[in-house]
Parts: C-alpha cells; structure tokens; sequence
C-alpha cells in the first residue's frame, strides 16, 4: 500500500514570499490533516478535512495560510506571505475514520521542511 | 481544557539498556491513546494503540501501559538500540471522528553506544 506522500520535501524562501505544499493521501482515506511542528515541539493541527469538507481549522492563521481538498482526495497548503516564524516542519496524514478501534489512526507522511529567511 | 504532556523532555541512555517514558492527558472523553516514533526527517509513525480497557500493549521490545483512572501512559522500551533514537509522541483521541487528535510535545531519546 502506498504511504502519504507530500512534495516538496525542502523548501527555503524569504519572508513575505508565497509557497505551497502538496499532499496525495493513502487510497481511500476520507480524513486528511495538515500539522505543523516546529522543531522540538510535537505536531500542532492546522486543518482537518472530511472527504472535501473542513471539520476543524481553529488553529489555522487565515490570514496568511489557506488549503483546500478539491474533489476530497489530494490538498494543498499555502502560506501567503510568509513570516519567519513559519519556518517548521509540514506534516499531512490521512486516517480511514470507519470507527473502532482504528478511528483516527493516522498515518504521516514525510513532511516538507520550510525555512524561511 | 483537553491537554497531552510528557516526560522527561530529553533522555539519553546507553545502548542496551532500559527505559520509560511518560504521558499524562486530561483528554476527555477519551477513546484511545496512541504512542508515535518519529525518526529525524521523518513523519511519526504508529507504535501501539490502547482504548480505555486494555492495560497494556508489546510491540517487540515496546510496551505501553495505560491506567485509564489517573489518565496516565507510559512507553517502555527494553534493551534500547542506536536505532531507537528519535522522539515518541503520546498521541490522546476524543470519543468521535469529529472529536480532537491531541499529540503531546514528545520526549527525544538519544541512545549512545
């Protein structure tokens, strides 16, 4: 089965610059997060879709970040215009979410490194 | 407010030897308690998953305990490897799809020879 997977895998750009990452989830999952984690910190949510729908984007800084999921499968984030601060790691995982036990275990992809100077 | 803490923060261990780290949550309700190794560069991946009625969990030389009264975890590794360097995440679900994925802050483990 293949894993998440995300590009790019390294990204540097100056602040106040636009970037986006892309994330194309494992087959068949409806759920699908994007986290950040700053180095040293665990992952923080950003935003969680449901097939093409957002559950929850409470953390999400709108005025700078957005992301969409057209047609509930891959998504894109991005951050426009960049702040130093948002130099970390972009986590994407997707989880089934048929319930049981296995309810929202979430499988990661590798994560795209943003520094931003 | 729903939280996820652990510790220590950092530990370092020699090669061989033994180790627990802990979690502490107030998630609630709660639904099922996760541990994560994430390798550097690397997205967590999953290493043992608990619902409220079960003790404990062995994945190799991994074993997760969980005391759902205190709302307490611990992960404990047994005859540690250079290759268990990383950070472990304790990771605390809501009872509902829509309910909250809690992650803790992690402890990084550094294992010397």
């Amino acid at each position: 089965e293949a894993g998440v997977a995300q590009s790019p895998r390294y990204k540097i750009i100056e602040k106040r610059q636009s970037v986006a990452f892309w994330c194309n989830p494992i087959s068949g999952h409806a759920t699908l997060y994007w986290y950040q984690q700053i180095l040293g910190q665990g992952p923080k949510l950003l935003i969680q879709f449901q097939n093409n729908g957002v559950v929850d984007d409470s953390q999400l800084p709108k005025d700078r970040f957005s992301a969409e999921r057209l047609k509930g499968v891959d998504s894109t984030l991005k951050i426009q215009p960049a702040k130093l601060e948002d130099s970390a790691v972009y986590l994407c995982a997707s989880s089934l979410d048929r319930g049981g036990l296995r309810a929202h275990e979430q499988y990661f992809g590798p994560g795209t490194r943003l520094t931003v100077t | 407010k729903n939280q996820v803490e652990q510790s220590p923060q950092s530990l370092i261990i020699l090669e061989g030897k033994n180790c627990t780290l802990q979690c502490n949550y107030t998630v609630s309700p709660f639904s099922n308690l996760r541990w994560y190794k994430q390798d550097t560069g690397r997205g967590p991946v999953s290493l043992t998953i608990m619902t409220f009625s079960e003790n404990t969990k062995s994945n190799g030389r991994y074993t997760a305990t969980l005391d759902a009264d205190t709302k307490q975890s611990s992960l404990h590794i047994t005859a540690s490897q250079l290759s268990d360097s990383a950070s472990y995440i304790c990771v605390v679900s809501g009872k509902t799809s829509y309910d909250k994925v809690i992650f803790g802050p992690g402890t990084s483990l550094s294992v010397i020879p």
